[in-house]
């Protein structure tokens, strides 16, 4: 079965540029989250959906920050504009419903230069 | 709020000796807890998890883990170590009874020594 779909893999992009990161969790799971790893701060959860709908978005950073899931199988992690600080892994993970452990995708690694 | 202390930044250990990797938190009631391994350049793999009941539970790879409750603790151990464990290590802790998400340590990064 696939796994947590993300793209892309990588990105490098300039300061002030529009990053889109995309996530597909696994069908038929029902929560999704995002977190951010960095060196200093480590894992953080920045949002996390049930059933489409955000549940939790304390994490998020900034407005510079924004999350969307128009449906149960696509959700988008935006930051507009970019900022250097903004560089880190970010993962998302999905769980079949709220009590059952979150598989996570291979992140994507973003450079903000 | 929850968080969770991962006192061993680095562990090194020889290959085919047993492992323990520590782990406690902080939380009010019975917390649902987790170890996760992550490898290089790839996403977190869950390891095990406890939710309720036996206080030792099994994982993938030969791992286990014990949740103490007296201690605050969930330590992961395995009897003999491979080559392949080398990787980092995340102990997690999610509030029981809803789709919130993970608080994680900072995480143990396990050498194995050949």
């Amino acid at each position: 079965d696939a796994g947590v779909i993300q793209s892309p893999r990588h990105e490098v992009t300039e300061m002030g540029q529009e990053v889109t990161l995309r996530c597909k969790p696994i069908s038929g799971h029902n929560s999704l989250f995002w977190y951010r790893q960095t060196m200093m701060r480590g894992l953080e959860l920045l949002i996390y959906f049930n059933n489409n709908v955000p549940i939790d978005d304390s994490g998020m950073p900034e407005d510079r920050f924004s999350a969307k899931m128009p449906n149960a199988s696509f959700s988008t992690l935006k930051i507009q504009p970019s900022e250097p600080r903004d560089s880190a892994v970010y993962f998302c993970a999905s769980s079949l419903d709220r009590s059952q452990p979150q598989h996570f995708g291979d992140g994507t690694r973003l450079s903000i230069l | 709020a929850q968080s969770v202390t991962q006192p061993d930044i680095h562990i090194t250990v020889s290959e085919g000796a047993s492992l323990e990797l520590r782990c406690n938190y902080s939380y009010g009631a019975t917390p649902y807890l987790f170890w996760y391994v992550q490898s290089p350049g790839q996403g977190l793999q869950l390891l095990l998890k406890y939710f309720s009941g036996d206080t030792l539970v099994q994982g993938i790879k030969g791992f286990e883990a014990e949740f103490k409750r007296s201690q605050s603790s969930f330590n992961l151990r395995k009897p003999s170590v491979h080559w392949s464990d080398a990787a980092e290590y995340f102990c997690a802790v999610r509030r029981g009874g809803g789709a919130d998400g993970l608080t994680f340590g900072k995480g143990t990064h396990l050498i194995i020594q050949p």
